[in-house]
């Protein structure tokens, strides 16, 4: 079966502090992202990459910036948190686009 | 820019019937695939069903169907004989170049 693992469930951070949340794969899957989920907005893509070291913005990038330095591992950075950045951030990988998803558990990050 | 509308933020129905969660879909694109996601609470976010958008037939998983209306950019998602583990946020989703666009969701309740 396919993994997607994320480094915490839960995250309590303090407003100005850099903030790191990692996901890894095991399945080899070329593409990864990262999106946020808010009651109400669904979930959006804040960026995804579909290679090492490559990345793309996706539709709420300001706040925040990605690190892919191997191909299983997809880091989300928030250079400084804020509190509008408190959420629920969910990985996920696929081996292609148009394929399944595959999605980690989450990291409820609360910025206060 | 490209949108995914679920209507019904919330929905209930009572076990063993059947349900139907409305999805509409905006896209330029002529090649497109579209897709049902179940995110069970406090669980991790899988796929239900994947419709290719090139192909006529209507997906099918078990109890879960699709109707796909291509010209109407139409896909909703029928639940038969519901169960108690059905209970959940639904997300419609579509591809858009290389990204997928989620809807807001649809919580469903499931009455014993």
């Amino acid at each position: 079966d396919v993994k997607v693992t994320q480094s915490s469930r839960y995250l309590v951070k303090r407003t100005g502090e850099k903030v790191f949340l990692e996901c890894v794969q095991d399945m080899d899957h070329e593409n990864m992202f990262w999106y946020r989920q808010d009651p109400g907005l669904g979930l959006r893509l804040i960026y995804f990459s579909y290679d090492v070291k490559m990345k793309e913005k996706g539709d709420i990038p300001e706040g925040y910036s990605v690190s892919r330095e191997k191909k299983e591992r997809f880091s989300l950075i928030l250079e400084s948190a804020s509190t509008n950045q408190t959420s629920m951030y969910l990985c996920a990988s696929s081996p292609t686009i148009y394929y399944e998803q595959y999605f980690g558990p989450g990291t409820r990050l609360t910025v206060t | 820019a490209q949108t995914v509308t679920q209507s019904q933020p919330e929905m209930s129905v009572q076990e063993a019937e059947t349900v139907t969660l409305s999805c509409t879909y905006d896209t330029s694109e002529s090649d497109y695939y579209l897709f049902w996601y179940k995110q069970p609470p406090s669980r991790q976010m899988i796929l239900v069903i994947r419709q290719e958008a090139y192909k006529q037939q209507n997906a099918t998983e078990n109890r879960f169907s699709v109707n796909f209306q291509k010209a109407a950019k139409s896909f909703s998602l029928k639940i038969s004989d519901s169960q108690l583990g059905d209970a959940a946020m639904y997300f419609c989703a579509s591809s858009r170049d290389d990204k997928i666009i989620f809807g807001k969701g649809t919580r469903l309740h499931i009455l014993p």
